[in-house]
């Protein structure tokens, strides 16, 4: 099993739409969990940090599920700047303070 | 700096020749990570240095790849003999804090190479 696997999508919603996207990862002894945004030939930048059950911000909720090991991000009222890749991010097994990536989901917000 | 520096943005190197990257990372921060992204990827760990020491460079991908931070600021990433496979952007990214736990990376913009 890789250690963070992602749908790849593309995720093709309309503006205003709500989109979800799950993340599962291998190590069970991770504690902290990261959603970053990538633009098209940008490079990532931090979306969310999810340490517990959970975090808010606005319209984004990340969820995590120690037990089944995956971790969501919910888009609610999707914009046409939400359209980027979002990638998935774990602490590396035994890895201290390095982090793995997730291959990224594609999403495509339409008018 | 106000962010992570990365230089040069672009190169095209031909096959065999030696190139070398640099990273600026944000002044203060004491750890500094290489990652690989190939197109449509998500980035690959390479290295990472806590100050001038390199504690970690299980991801480099062959002895071509060679990664220094001398003086614990600035950060060089070296390709020797440079291969197709080897195309990739090249990003840095710093944090402020070392040890154990996970901390938040802010990325320079990459260094995007193309070997012919």
């Amino acid at each position: 099993r890789k250690e963070v696997e992602q749908d790849p999508g593309p995720f093709n919603v309309p503006e205003g739409a709500t989109v979800a996207f799950n993340c599962t990862y291998s190590n069970s002894a991770s504690q902290s969990f990261f959603w970053y945004r990538q633009d098209c030939r940008k490079e990532p930048k931090l979306l969310m940090s999810v340490y517990s059950s959970g975090n808010e911000d606005g319209r984004f909720t990340a969820q995590l599920n120690r037990a089944s090991q995956y971790i969501s991000l919910l888009i609610r009222d999707s914009k046409l700047s939400d359209s980027a890749t979002y990638l998935c991010v774990v602490p590396i097994r035994g890895g201290g303070n390095k982090l793995t990536f997730g291959t990224g989901t594609q999403l495509k917000v339409e008018l | 700096g106000a962010g992570v520096s990365q230089s040069p943005r672009y190169k095209v190197a031909k096959r065999g020749q030696d190139v070398a990257l640099r990273c600026d990372p944000i002044s203060g921060h004491v750890s500094l990570f290489w990652y690989q992204q190939a197109l449509g990827q998500g980035p690959e760990f390479l290295t990472y240095f806590q100050n001038e020491a390199q504690l970690d460079k299980s991801g480099l991908p062959s002895d071509r790849f060679f990664a220094e931070r001398p003086e614990g600021s600035v950060s060089t990433l070296k390709i020797q003999r440079t291969q197709q496979e080897d195309s990739a952007v090249y990003l840095c990214a710093s944090s402020l804090v070392g040890g154990s736990g996970a901390n938040v990376l802010t990325f320079g913009a990459g260094s995007r190479l193309t070997v012919l």
